[in-house]
């Protein structure tokens, strides 16, 4: 199976823009998870996608949101970018059972504010 | 709230030799999945192995193997046999069922060298 797969790999901003990352999980997994990595705070959760709902969220302001459409495939937005949301933007995908569930990361995005 | 934490910012190994990654949480959760992540400096995130709390059998795979100590919460990863392509940041994580669902709480990471 394909693993997951994150697009674009490097994408370089201003403050103010905004912008869009993709994930596309492994085939077969139902949810999908975002993730902010950076040197600071380490690796936070933004928000769990399920069946095109967002099932779980992290402690994020509202200028990050996500969606997920039929396919499974997510997107993550960020408006009115900062320089604080220069990181490294993970997916994860899993099934999405109830339960714990294995989580696979995908390459991340690496976003850079200017 | 759960908290993960790793107290060894940076370790090194020689080749060929053991070492013990250290990891401990914070739950008032019973069941739950604890896991070890790698993440080399090519930054691909990559599962290492993965331990149910409901299981007393420590998990294994090939040259890593886990000791876990649910009363104490405690949850080390131990790599035998250390090779150059185990350096990486590894990281300690935690998931439970319920409200959390999707939602792994990692620890800071602990950065380990393997040197030749």
């Amino acid at each position: 199976k394909a693993g997951v797969t994150q697009t674009p790999r490097y994408l370089i901003k201003t403050r103010g823009q905004q912008v869009t990352l993709s994930c596309s999980p492994i085939s077969g997994h139902r949810s999908v998870s975002w993730y902010q990595q950076t040197p600071g705070q380490g690796l936070q959760f933004l928000f769990e996608y399920f069946s095109e709902t967002q099932r779980n969220k992290g402690n994020f302001p509202g200028r990050f949101s996500g969606r997920q459409f039929s396919n499974s495939r997510s997107e993550m937005n960020v408006s009115t970018l900062e320089l604080g949301d220069s990181a490294l933007y993970l997916c994860a995908s899993s099934a999405g059972l109830v339960g714990p569930d294995t989580q696979y990361f995908g390459p991340g995005t690496r976003l850079t504010v200017l | 709230a759960q908290t993960v934490t790793q107290s060894q910012p940076e370790m090194s190994v020689q080749e060929a030799e053991t070492v013990t990654l250290s990891c401990t949480y914070d739950t008032s959760e019973n069941n739950y999945y604890l896991f070890w992540y790698k993440q080399p400096p090519s930054r691909q995130m990559i599962l290492v192995i993965r331990q149910e709390a409901y299981k007393q059998q420590n998990a294994t795979e090939n040259r890593f193997s886990v000791n876990f100590q649910k009363a104490a919460k405690s949850f080390s990863l131990k790599i035998s046999d250390s090779q150059l392509g185990d350096t990486a940041m590894y990281f300690c994580a935690f998931t439970n069922y319920g409200g959390s669902q999707g939602n792994l709480i990692f620890g800071k990471g602990t950065k380990l060298s393997v040197k030749p």
